[in-house]
Formats: structure tokens, C-alpha cells, sequence
């Protein structure tokens, strides 16, 4: 198995360009997680699915927008990237109710806009 | 709403010396707390977790944890530091209502000297 899987690993974007971050899990989670890290700060939940198909949002959504098409993959798209999104993403799942909400995670994906 | 603190960004030990990482949380109700470790350019992996079955949580790599629901606190700690414990920890909170994301606190950097 191979986990959580992110891609890409590294960025660089300019202002104003857009891009996916993809998220794929073989692990049967039922609920998919983006985070970001940024120094001093801890990780924020971005957006988070519930199940396939929804999405909701988290403390900092503003700036992204989220897919949800399947049980296995969770995209997060930046529109028109900004400096202030540079950052370290990180997404996770978690599988259910006996789970006790532990969240496994993939290796993250560094991004910096210039 | 819940919410974590982690006292100290910093923490510098000896190599052979006790290690702790402390953690406060607010929940209004029962929470699932978690310790997670980062090591550099890496994702987050769990430690250990409280789900209520215990206060005390024993976890991997030598580590344990203690539940003590009066002083709202669930600090880290292991007996004798190594090398290899360098790393950021993070502590963070869960309920078992609403959208079961992960709270944050702001992560704890170790350094372990020779």
C-alpha cells in the first residue's frame, strides 16, 4: 500500500498563476483533509470531504477550492496563486468511526509563489 | 470550538536526558488528543493518541503521554533523549461531533545535544 500520496513534491509559481495540488490515498478513508504549514503556526485545516462528493471548508479557505470526484483522490486548486500562499501542504485521511479521528498523512507538498 | 497550546517552540536537551513537550487543550466536550513527530522535509507520523481507554498512553519510539483531565494538559515525555528524537512534535485535539478535523498547536522543535 502505498498510503497518501502527493503530487506534486516541490513548486514554484508566480503571482497570479494557477495550479492543482493532487491527493490520492489507497487506504479506504472516508474522510479527506488539506492542510497548510507555515512557521510558528501549526497545520490549518484548509478544506476538508466528508465522503465522496462533499466538501466543505475549514479555518483558511480563501484563495482555493477543493474536488472531491472520488473516494480515492482530493485535489486542491489554487485560482491566481498569491505570496502569502506559500507554504507546505499537507493532505490526510482518516477511515471511520472506530478510527478515533487519527489521521494519516502524505509527505507534503512545498510550495512558494513568487 | 477546540484549541491546543504548546509551551515553548523551542526545547534543547541532552542526549541521555528526560524529554518534555508540553500540551494544553480546550474542549468543551471529551476530546481525542494526539502527538504527531515530524522529522525534517518529511510528513507527520503518529506517536501516540488518548481515545479515554487510558490516561496513560504509551506510544512508539520510547514515548508516553498522561491525560489529566483537571490541569486540561496531555504533556510528552520520554526518559532518556537520543539523537535520533530530534524532530517537531505537534499535539493536537479531536471530538467525536462536526467534521472530526485535527486542531493544531503550533509544534514543539527538539534538539537533542551530544
Amino acid at each position: 500500500n502505498a498510503g497518501v500520496t502527493q503530487t506534486p513534491k516541490f513548486q514554484v509559481l508566480k503571482t497570479g498563476q494557477s495550479m492543482t495540488l493532487q491527493c490520492a490515498q489507497d487506504m479506504n478513508h472516508n474522510s479527506m483533509y488539506w492542510y497548510r504549514q507555515d512557521p510558528g503556526m501549526g497545520l490549518r485545516l484548509i478544506y476538508y470531504s466528508a465522503s465522496e462528493g462533499t466538501t466543505d471548508k475549514g479555518e483558511v479557505p480563501n484563495g482555493y477550492n477543493v474536488s472531491r470526484l472520488n473516494k480515492r483522490e482530493f485535489s486542491l486548486r489554487l485560482e491566481s496563486a498569491a505570496p502569502s500562499q506559500t507554504s507546505v501542504y499537507f493532505c490526510a485521511g482518516h477511515s471511520g468511526e472506530s478510527s478515533y479521528n487519527e489521521q494519516f498523512f502524505g509527505p507534503g507538498t512545498r510550495l512558494t509563489v513568487l | 470550538a477546540q484549541s491546543v497550546t504548546q509551551l515553548g517552540s523551542h526545547v534543547s536537551v541532552s542526549e541521555g536526558a528526560l524529554v518534555l513537550l508540553r500540551c494544553n487543550y480546550s474542549s468543551s466536550v471529551p476530546p481525542y488528543l494526539f502527538w504527531y513527530v515530524q522529522y525534517p522535509n518529511q510528513g507527520l507520523q503518529l506517536l501516540l493518541k488518548y481515545t479515554s481507554a487510558a490516561t496513560l498512553v504509551k506510544g512508539i519510539n520510547g514515548f508516553e503521554a498522561e491525560f489529566k483531565k483537571s490541569e486540561t494538559s496531555f504533556h510528552l515525555t520520554k526518559p532518556s533523549a537520543h539523537m535520533s528524537d530530534a524532530a517537531e512534535y505537534f499535539c493536537a485535539v479531536s471530538v467525536s461531533t462536526g467534521r472530526r478535523a485535527l486542531t493544531f498547536g503550533s509544534g514543539t522543535r527538539l534538539q537533542v545535544q551530544p
